[in-house]
């Protein structure tokens, strides 16, 4: 079964620092892909990147990069100068492309507090 | 650019009511989902719908549940006799179809459901 887990339930930091999300996967599928999602105060769920289980290449998109390692299962996200409107909670999630449903499973999000 | 749209936004129902959320997905998209997340808690898959048909669903989605797609546009989740711990936020999803960038799913602004 599939499993995303959040360590950090929330991250407080000033304007202009830098944020890094830790997720952490479990899967047995050897083609997967991971995703993550922001979800501002106002509730809805905004895609923001995605990664496939082949491509461990690193990349930056603006402020986001992300940092995506299968040894450890992992798939970190980065972001840069944080601005307040940054403040959300951010939700890894993970979809086995080979299951039945394509399914997202989420992790338990990480509330990110950027403090002007 | 294109999309997914829920109404109504908020609805509020006494336990032992029918309601029925609805959804237009994406007007070019194949695979329809539903999820639901209760307040502060984390996004859960209730089911995944392909080709007029339920492709997965959780343990969630038992009997009081069901999907339809009564028409080409709309996605419809019908809940027969709510209970209290259905009070939640229920998102529509959808994606275009099979590999990476197809399968990204894009989220519904969301129906907040109260049940009393």
């Amino acid at each position: 079964a599939q499993k995303v887990t959040q360590a950090q339930t929330e991250i407080s930091v000033v304007e202009k620092e830098d944020v890094t999300l830790d997720c952490v996967y479990e899967t047995r599928d050897t083609t997967y892909y991971l995703f993550w999602y922001k979800q501002p105060p106002s509730g809805e769920l905004v895609f923001l990147i995605r990664r496939n289980s082949f491509d461990e290449q690193n990349e930056i998109s603006g402020r986001y990069s992300w940092n995506f390692q299968k040894s450890t299962s992992s798939f970190n996200f980065t972001i840069t100068a944080s601005q307040v409107v940054d403040s959300a909670v951010y939700f890894c999630a993970l979809s086995e492309a080979l299951a039945a449903g394509n399914k997202l499973t989420f992790g338990g999000g990480t509330r990110v507090l950027v403090k002007p | 650019e294109p999309e997914v749209t829920q109404t109504p936004s908020h609805q509020v129902t006494q336990m032992g009511q029918e309601v029925i959320l609805r959804c237009v997905p994406i007007s070019n998209h194949l695979y329809f989902y539903w999820y639901r997340q209760i307040l502060g808690q984390k996004v859960e898959f209730l089911v995944s719908f392909y080709n007029n048909e339920i492709s997965e669903k959780s343990e969630i989605f038992d009997d009081q549940f069901s999907v339809e797609r009564p028409d080409g546009s709309n996605f419809t989740l019908k809940i027969r006799s709510t209970k209290l711990e259905d009070s939640a936020m229920y998102f529509c999803a959808s994606h275009k179809s099979l590999g990476l960038a197809e399968e990204t799913q894009y989220f519904g602004p969301g129906t907040r459901l109260l049940v009393l």
